[in-house]
């Protein structure tokens, strides 16, 4: 299965409430990320955190990580018709020498007017 | 203008035909990844290249085939041999700094249809 799992598969929300996306993953890592993807459009990054950082803000972005229990969560805020999108965690780690990517199966956000 | 270009944005073939789908990147980047994503799904990696003339095989790698000759330009060949060929291809690549990988900057995809 994935390293990153995304949950829930789905959310929808009205406009101006939080949206609150978590992410689970197995082994250790160098950093997770957020990405987000319009539909049928490339993804976009939005924030990255580090392993041995605990919380980050970026906008109306507030992500955290808690390494002990292998989880991320991504918190929108005041969310707007604009964010309706898909959103997907990656981790990035090490292995055998090489630098890799996983990326969870996504959370599809859906923010009502 | 900096990014990821991907060509074509819709792709259509026949069934037993090999294609090659374009990502260039004029970002400076080391590194090069190609992805699959399924409807619904998430991303899964096919190929990376971690520098040029060097590439190594992701999760799904058979049926698909890559070049890293240029710096700029990773290439990626879907053979006749991929049992499932259709589905929205990714490119992305990313600067290595020293010993640190940062984010993934994502080309616009290519949505392939075999028939």
């Amino acid at each position: 299965s994935q390293q990153g799992e995304e949950d829930p598969q789905a959310l929808s929300i009205q406009e101006g409430e939080n949206a609150t996306m978590n992410c689970s993953y197995k082994t250790s890592i160098n950093n997770l990320q957020w990405y987000r993807q319009n539909s049928g459009r490339g993804l976009v990054h939005l924030i990255l955190i580090r392993s041995n950082e605990r919380e980050k803000h970026s906008g109306r972005l507030r992500v955290t990580l808690d390494t002990s229990k292998k989880s991320s969560s991504l918190l929108i805020t005041a969310s707007r018709a604009a964010d309706t999108a898909s959103y997907f965690c990656a981790t990035s780690l090490t292995t055998s020498g090489t630098y890799k990517y996983i990326f969870g199966t996504g959370t599809r956000l859906k923010v009502l007017a | 203008d900096g990014g990821i270009t991907q060509s074509p944005k819709y792709l259509f073939r026949k069934e037993g035909q090999n294609v090659t789908l374009s990502c260039e990147q004029n970002l400076n980047h080391d590194a090069m990844y190609w992805y699959r994503q399924d409807p619904g799904q998430g991303l899964r990696l096919i190929y990376y290249s971690q520098i040029v003339n060097d590439f190594q095989k992701g999760d799904i790698a058979e049926g698909y085939s890559v070049s890293r000759e240029k710096k700029e330009s990773f290439p990626l060949t879907v053979t006749s041999a991929q049992k499932n060929p259709t589905a929205f291809y990714l490119c992305a690549s990313s600067l290595r700094q020293r010993d640190r990988w940062d984010e993934q900057y994502f080309g616009p995809g290519t949505r392939l249809t075999v028939t």
